[in-house]
């Protein structure tokens, strides 16, 4: 019973550096998501995807890319890190939006970056 | 802006008191989702409500469509109910979900 999984949990990255971060489900949801979390403030969507070779913008996209090339993996990728672009990181996924009856969200155990 | 307010941001009770967290919004919603993030970190989905009121054991969600208005309520709380409790909202118009900044709970011994 994995549900979503994360990696990695933690990191330390340096102005300027490059890195990947893995969400990976085994459930068969159609939809997965990538969220940030900050001190003060509520869970903002960075991208998401809909299904295998889809990916679309969120509230903050600027400065993340995505994809999605096997439906069970949804990868969230930082070019260029900067020091704002420190937080908790948190995937989800769903089977469909959610907007019906008992859809709902399951949630990675998060992955804490840090950009010195 | 469409805005998820939460209340209050804080709050400290003994155990067995009766627990009331609020969530307002701004427009027209599809559903509102409750969810718990643990002192670890993870985030669990607790209810999805579109209107009236759900229970699941010691907690029970309410909705006022009219009102832009839910409550999560926890009742006897126990100290492993201490956690960050997170309001989200599904706009008419959106796709997504809006989420409050959380209510963090701590249940005393």
């Amino acid at each position: 019973n994995a549900g979503v999984t994360q990696t990695p949990k933690f990191r330390v990255l340096k102005t300027g550096q490059s890195m990947t971060l893995l969400c990976a489900q085994d459930m068969n949801h159609e939809y997965m998501y990538w969220y940030r979390q900050d001190p003060g403030m509520g869970l903002r969507l960075i991208h998401y995807s809909v299904g295998e070779g889809t990916t679309a913008k969120g509230e903050v996209p600027d400065g993340y890319n995505v994809s999605r090339l096997k439906k069970q993996n949804f990868l969230l990728g930082l070019e260029s890190a900067a020091p704002s672009q420190t937080s908790v990181y948190f995937c989800a996924s769903s089977f469909t939006a959610l907007v019906i009856g008992a859809n709902v969200l399951t949630f990675g155990a998060g992955s804490r970056l840090t950009v010195l | 802006k469409n805005e998820v307010e939460q209340s209050p941001q804080n709050l400290t009770a003994q155990e067995g008191e009766f627990i009331t967290i609020n969530c307002s919004y701004s427009v027209g919603i599809s559903a509102l989702h409750w969810l718990q993030q643990h002192p670890g970190g993870g985030i669990v989905s607790l209810f999805m409500l579109s209107s009236g009121k759900k229970k699941h054991g010691r907690l029970i969600a309410t909705i006022n469509i009219q009102e832009k208005h839910s409550s999560l309520h926890i009742t006897a709380s126990h100290p492993r109910d201490s956690a960050v409790y997170i309001c989200a909202v599904r706009w008419y118009s959106a796709r997504q979900l809006t989420f409050g900044s959380g209510t963090q709970l701590t249940v005393l011994p």
